[in-house]
């Protein structure tokens, strides 16, 4: 079964501070994998999309690494900052076709608040 | 753009009756998608069209639900009859058509059946 697990649930950290959230998947074969913020009361936003064949992508403080042969990824935000308080979502698209939704799997995220 | 338009933002509906979400994405992009988030069960998708037809429905909870695509800048997600598990938040979210393709959630709608 694809399964997507995610740790921590929750994470408090002071502003300024990094952090780094995981992402454990089963899914196979595996197509891409990307993170999302979601910010309270609204809709997800795209932060990073990763293929099988990337390690790495940023996306300004953010930094997503891939490890395939794992099956783990992580997402690094450095130097946090208020607006960072929100849900990250991992969630892994398996096969290697054009299809666009593709029976996406979905992590249940980790809760992030930045304090002052 | 005006990013993915969804109406309304909130219902509250007593069970039994039926309900209509609206979704308008994002011009240009020709693949849709609904989602459905629950505290306990997190995002999950229900059912996603490419250039209008719908293409995997295996996330649609029962036969309750249903959706509709009639042309490439609207589509609906309709609940009948409603029941008090259906309370949850609704996302529509467009693409273009390829999976490595970014998709762009609209603000949501809110739905409580009581």
């Amino acid at each position: 079964k694809n399964q997507v697990e995610q740790s921590p649930q929750s994470l408090i950290i002071l502003e300024g501070k990094n952090c780094t959230l995981q992402c454990n998947y089963t899914v196979s074969p595996f197509s891409n994998l990307r993170w999302y913020k979601q910010d309270t009361g609204r809709g997800p936003v795209s932060l990073t999309i990763m293929t099988f064949s990337e390690n790495t992508k940023s996306n300004g403080r953010y930094t997503a690494t891939l490890d395939a042969d794992t099956k783990q990824s992580s997402l690094h935000i450095t130097a946090s900052q208020l607006s960072d308080s929100a849900s990250y979502i991992c969630v892994v698209s398996p096969g290697r076709d054009n299809n666009a939704g593709n029976m996406l799997t979905f992590g249940g995220g980790t809760r992030l608040m930045v304090k002052p | 753009d005006a990013g993915v338009i969804q109406s309304p933002r909130h219902e509250v509906t007593e069970m039994g009756q039926e309900v209509t979400l609206r979704c308008k994405p994002i011009s240009g992009h020709n693949s849709l998608f609904w989602y459905r988030q629950t505290m306990m069960r997190g995002l999950e998708l229900l059912i996603y069209f490419n250039n209008n037809v719908p293409i995997d429905d295996s996330g649609m909870p029962e036969d309750r639900f249903s959706a509709k695509m009639p042309n490439a800048s609207f589509s609906t997600l309709k609940i009948q009859p409603s029941e008090p598990r259906d309370s949850a938040v609704y996302f529509c979210a467009s693409s273009f058509s390829h999976s490595q393709e970014t998709q762009y959630f609209g603000p949501g709608t809110r739905l409580l059946v009581l």
